[in-house]
């Protein structure tokens, strides 16, 4: 069973970055597109962006500018860099698995548990 | 990249049928069929209902069901149950290969 965990820092400062790392365990990182999502207290979700296990990357044209994503195949993990944060990043962020293949798409099919990023001096 | 419109609630009786919509636009939702549907409960991740418009994931009830007309996608949920009440989100593949959510509805199960 695929499972994936989110970690880093519960408190960030504002105008500093944001990081967090997405483990993945019980199947391989490789061919697959690794998003982050967040969701702000009591609103709804917003992508922040992919990488996929090759490295490539797209992001949310809202967030581009201060966004970058990495992956690690050798840990299986991949990992999420907010930089110039505010209050409004503020939010429960979670790490999902995409698969599109073949002309298919098959949803973010597994989630991590998400993890709670306060900007707050 | 403007979010999905969806109602922002809906509701019903146990038993019954309910229809959520998701509206965008011929660069997203009407653009292909990678719409997906997700059930998120109260303090818990998002869990997949429905992908490919129409497709159900092992695991996932028959009472669930998609499909899309132009730029609009809707989730039915027959025979509803107290346990559906939850907050439901439609997802789109979008123009510049990224993704984009609805806004989001509440369902309540009266």
């Amino acid at each position: 069973q695929v499972q994936l965990q989110e970690s880093g820092p519960g408190l960030v400062k504002p105008s500093e970055t944001l990081s967090l790392t997405c483990t993945v365990s019980g199947g391989s990182i490789n061919n697959y597109f690794w998003s982050w999502i967040r969701q702000p207290p009591g609103k709804g979700l917003e992508w922040i962006g992919y990488i996929y296990s090759s490295g490539s990357t797209n992001y949310n044209p809202s967030l581009k500018s201060r966004v970058t994503m990495s992956v690690d195949t050798s840990k299986n993990q991949f990992s999420l860099k907010l930089n110039s944060v505010t209050a409004a990043d503020t939010a429960v962020y979670y790490c999902a698995r995409y698969l599109m293949i073949n002309g298919l798409a098959y949803g973010f099919d597994y989630w991590g548990q998400g993890t709670l990023v306060t900007v707050s001096s | 990249q403007s979010a999905l419109t969806q109602p922002a609630s809906v509701s019903g009786s146990p038993g019954q049928s309910i229809t959520i919509s998701c509206t965008g636009t011929s660069s997203d939702v009407g653009a292909s069929n990678y719409v997906s549907w997700y059930q998120q409960h109260p303090d818990k991740a998002p869990k997949l209902l429905i992908y490919d418009v129409t497709n159900r994931p092992s695991g996932v009830s028959n009472r669930f069901s998609g499909s899309k007309s132009a730029n609009t996608a809707s989730l039915t949920i027959s025979g509803l149950q107290a346990e559906d009440e939850a907050d439901y989100y439609c997802n789109s593949y979008g123009s510049g290969s990224t993704w984009v959510f609805g806004g989001g509805t509440k369902l309540t199960v009266l």
